[in-house]
């Protein structure tokens, strides 16, 4: 199957700051690639979705002020978490689709901000 | 998207067939059933999907009811690795969006 590849698997930050995740589809162009988040022993919830060259979809209940969401080419999706708060650590993960067909999942971002 | 149904949890012996149920009973006709797992930590992976013909593929077999309204995943020799939460997905692909449920977590047993 396709891999997308999700930088870093994990970080650490404080309370206040910034932080970017990577999302990269390494062997397909994605037309569609997809932001969500996960509690523990929670399912996954759907953020947003970005498609190439456009603004980002957000869902509702997701402060797209706060979740910056950049798609930039075919091959790359950025997610940014800006001024980061204890309740935004969660496991971030991206997935990666071709003109709607099946998704293909990163292996996520661990965040903790302190 | 119709909403699916699954049971929360099972189990299965090692070497035999896991056969996971999802019920969708409002599901339209131009919506298909994709199956996808999680193991613990990782990001999800897709299964197989279809639409009404029952499917298969390398890692598992899609069985869809004549009307549509249930499906059965089977994992025809279940190992330790397939020990994982499933989750079965309706969607109709115009978004491309895919809304999870609780999905089922299957242990797989020695």
């Amino acid at each position: 199957g396709a891999v997308v590849s999700q930088h870093p698997s994990w970080v650490i930050c404080k309370s206040g700051t910034s932080v970017k995740i990577e999302c990269r589809s390494l062997d397909f162009q994605a037309t569609t690639m997809f932001w969500y988040r996960q509690f523990p022993k929670q399912s996954l919830m759907l953020m947003a979705t970005s498609n190439e060259g456009s603004k980002a979809t957000y869902e509702q209940g997701v402060e797209k002020d706060k979740f910056l969401i950049n798609h930039a080419s075919l091959t790359l999706s950025t997610l940014t978490v800006t001024s980061a708060h204890p309740e935004d650590s969660s496991f971030y993960i991206c997935s990666a689709s071709f003109a709607r067909t099946e998704q293909y999942f990163g292996p996520g971002t661990r965040l903790t901000v302190t | 998207d119709a909403k699916t149904t699954q049971p929360p949890s099972m189990d299965c012996a090692e070497g035999r067939a896991a056969n996971l149920p999802c019920n969708h009973s409002t599901i339209s006709g131009n919506e298909y059933v994709y199956w996808y797992r999680q193991i613990h930590s990782q990001g999800p992976q897709y299964i197989i999907h279809g639409l009404k013909n029952n499917e298969t593929n390398e890692m598992a077999s899609l069985i869809i009811t004549e009307d549509r309204k249930s499906s059965t995943l089977i994992l025809p020799h279940a190992t330790l690795r397939d020990t994982a939460v499933y989750y079965c997905i309706v969607t109709s692909g115009n978004t491309g969006k895919l809304i999870f449920g609780q999905g089922t977590t299957l242990q797989v047993k020695p």
